[in-house]
């Protein structure tokens, strides 16, 4: 069965200090791969996608991801975290040859991203 | 050009009641997907509708219903209301073709059952 883990609960960083957010998959195949970020009250927002190609992805907001086949991992990095960053992360993934459903996005459980003046 | 939207914003309702949850995609857009976020399970998908017709269902009873009408407008339905369905509920539209496209999320209903 598909599933995605994001092992890191809540993160802190200090202001101007690099991040990394782990994700890790399971999927038989290539899966797409996304990252949302939600601040409260608010739904989500795509940072960026990787359907194929060049494994490193750049996205919205100066993150950026890197698509690892052998690790079975997608994680999200910014080098210099801004306090606007707060907010809670989400690694997705989605199904190949869904017949073209774009739903049923699988979800990990988030990474609550803290940010220290 | 107009996000998604999603009414009303926040529900209080008491247990063994029936809900109905309303979502406009973006213009144009077909696709409609619902999502179910609570504390507890994270996101999880309810069902996804493209032209009327539901083309993807997550694995909820059936007392979580849902329907989308020719504008692509979708309402979900939770009937005989149990606690454990409070929960922010979103909404995702996308224009549904072929290849993936991307999910717009509207900012959800907050659901709250007593």
């Amino acid at each position: 069965a598909q599933s995605v883990t994001q092992p890191d609960i809540h993160i802190t960083v200090s202001e101007g200090a690099s991040l990394e957010l782990r994700c890790n998959y399971s999927y038989g195949a290539t899966p797409y791969l996304f990252w949302y970020v939600q601040s409260p009250g608010q739904g989500l927002q795509l940072l960026l996608k990787y359907f194929s190609g060049d494994t490193l992805v750049q996205g919205i907001k100066g993150f950026e991801a890197e698509f690892k086949r052998s690790q079975s991992s997608f994680n999200l990095r910014k080098p210099s975290v801004h306090w606007s960053d707060a907010a809670e992360y989400f690694c997705a993934v989605g199904a190949r040859g869904y017949g073209g459903s774009q739903g049923n996005l699988i979800f990990g459980k988030g990474t609550k991203l803290s940010v220290k003046p | 050009k107009a996000g998604v939207t999603q009414t009303p914003r926040y529900l209080i309702k008491t247990r063994g009641q029936q809900v109905t949850l309303s979502c406009s995609p973006i213009s144009g857009h077909r696709s409609v997907s619902w999502y179910q976020q609570t504390p507890g399970q994270g996101l999880q998908f309810l069902f996804e509708y493209f032209s009327e017709t539901q083309r993807n269902k997550g694995n909820f009873p059936g007392r979580f219903s849902g329907r989308q009408f020719s504008n692509s407008r979708s309402e979900m339905n939770v009937s005989t209301l149990e606690l454990g369905d409070s929960a922010l509920y979103l909404c995702a539209s996308s224009l549904g073709l072929a290849d993936y496209n991307e999910q717009f999320f509207g900012p959800g209903t907050r659901l709250t059952v007593l």
